[in-house]
């Protein structure tokens, strides 16, 4: 079962903060975040383990509740380039795969 | 080091061929896996391999088959393609399961 990512879409300004959560219905080992520009591959941002630990740096961040089964990731004062469609992608204790949730498209504007 | 790459980059099919799709990586990753991309649907798991030798179902394996060549390599191949299967087609790589991702730039596949 796919974790649901809220919200779907969302539209800021340039230096505005956003926040993009992730939960899933399963005891999570890994939460993955990648970032989707139209058109190309997603490109890796961060993995955060069992554990709690928020990881990330100055702009980007990210934390895990293993408890809630939930992750979220923060973009601080963003910019334009933070633009593109943002998936997290859940693994559990011994499984060799990611289920990725369906998306939230963020957009960036002047 | 060119990490992942695919080919092709775009294909057309008629409805009933059949294609491979290649996926190569250097970077010496234990695990490969095929994913496909439908608008609003995130990247859907097809087929995975933990390991040179052995290969496993993800979500959507139906109308799929793979084969892990060697470690380098790992091939998506329709039997016979349908309309259901026009999506974007993305290989991947990591050291294991729980290790970061690396996607190759993806097969635009659309079928008639």
């Amino acid at each position: 079962q796919q974790p649901v990512q809220s919200p779907q879409a969302v539209i800021l300004r340039e230096g505005e903060d956003a926040v993009i959560n992730c939960s899933s219905s399963k005891a999570l080992y890994s939460v993955h975040w990648y970032r989707q520009k139209h058109g190309e591959a997603p490109v890796f941002l961060m993995i955060l383990l069992k554990g709690g630990e928020q990881k990330g740096h100055e702009k980007i961040s990210a934390s895990f509740n293993e408890k809630k089964q939930q992750s979220s990731l923060y973009l601080t004062a963003s910019q334009l380039s933070y633009s593109g469609t943002y998936f997290c992608g859940t693994g559990t204790f011994g499984n060799e795969k990611l289920t990725f949730g369906t998306g939230t498209r963020l957009t960036i504007i002047p | 080091n060119a990490g992942v790459t695919q080919t092709p980059k775009f294909q057309v099919l008629k409805t009933g061929q059949s294609m491979t799709l290649q996926c190569a990586q250097d970077m010496n990753h234990n695990s490969m896996y095929w994913y496909r991309q439908d608008p609003g649907m995130g990247l859907r798991l097809i087929y995975y391999s933990a390991s040179e030798g052995t290969t496993d179902k993800g979500e959507v394996p139906n109308g799929y088959n793979v084969s892990r060549l060697n470690k380098r390599e790992f091939s998506l191949r329709l039997e016979s393609a349908a309309p259901s299967q026009t999506s974007v087609y993305f290989c991947a790589s990591s050291w294991t399961g729980v290790e970061t991702q690396y996607f190759g730039p993806g097969t635009r596949l659309l079928v008639l």
